[in-house]
């Protein structure tokens, strides 16, 4: 079983839709989760970050954890065509991040 | 990327050669990291450094070596490269071990053929 697991999609709104992007993990011991966006030929950038359960919200952008269900979401409201990238969820393990495998979305104008 | 060079940017190698990769920081940070990321696979942690010499080994570290003799530059060699080390290689600096910051280089793009 992988640490952590993402839907690849593609996903594809149009735009001004809501996105909701999802991770499952299965290791209880991790605390920081974070959400790296990816456009093509470039490498990841940090989005956002969530320490432990809850909700942080920077923007358009809501990220959820719910420890409970080894769960974790990024929401896009009011999405936009710039938002079109790939989707990485990561996790911080012991010296390492765990990846997700990325959910590529685009965003129809 | 800002503080963060890969080089080459691309590279077309045969099977069975010797291959270096090369990431160059200027934001003096203790931590560098080696990703490749593959089609279904996500990123997965080759190599990684805490300093000087000090290096440890990745969930995919086989069939690479690393080398770290200056905190700006961290090497990547493939010893003897295969057409299953295709992959993009991504570099990754941090200050600490947290990854919260972890700043990405734009990658390399690895043909062996």
């Amino acid at each position: 079983q992988k640490e952590v697991e993402q839907d690849p999609g593609p996903l594809s709104v149009p735009e001004g839709a809501i996105v909701s992007l999802n991770c499952t993990y299965s290791n209880s011991a991790f605390q920081y989760f974070m959400w790296y966006r990816q456009y093509s030929r470039k490498g990841p950038e940090l989005l956002m970050y969530t320490y432990s359960s809850g909700n942080k919200e920077d923007g358009r952008f809501t990220a959820q954890v719910d420890k409970s269900s080894k769960y974790i979401s990024l929401f896009i409201r009011d999405s936009q065509p710039s938002d079109s990238a790939t989707y990485l969820c990561a996790m911080q393990g012991a010296n390492n991040l765990f990846f997700g495998t990325g959910t590529r979305l685009t965003v129809i104008p | 990327d800002a503080g963060i060079t890969q080089s080459p940017r691309h590279k077309v190698t045969e099977t069975g050669t010797p291959v270096t990769l090369r990431c160059h920081q200027t934001e003096n940070h203790r931590y560098m990291y080696w990703y490749r990321q593959d089609p279904g696979h996500g990123l997965r942690l080759i190599h990684y450094s805490y300093g000087v010499k000090d290096t440890d080994k990745g969930e995919v570290s086989d069939g690479y070596s690393v080398s770290r003799s200056k905190t700006e530059d961290f090497l990547l060699t493939l010893e003897s490269a295969t057409s299953s080390q295709t992959s993009v290689y991504f570099c990754a600096i941090s200050e600490s071990t947290r990854g919260l910051g972890y700043t990405f280089g734009s990658g390399t793009r690895l043909t062996v053929v």
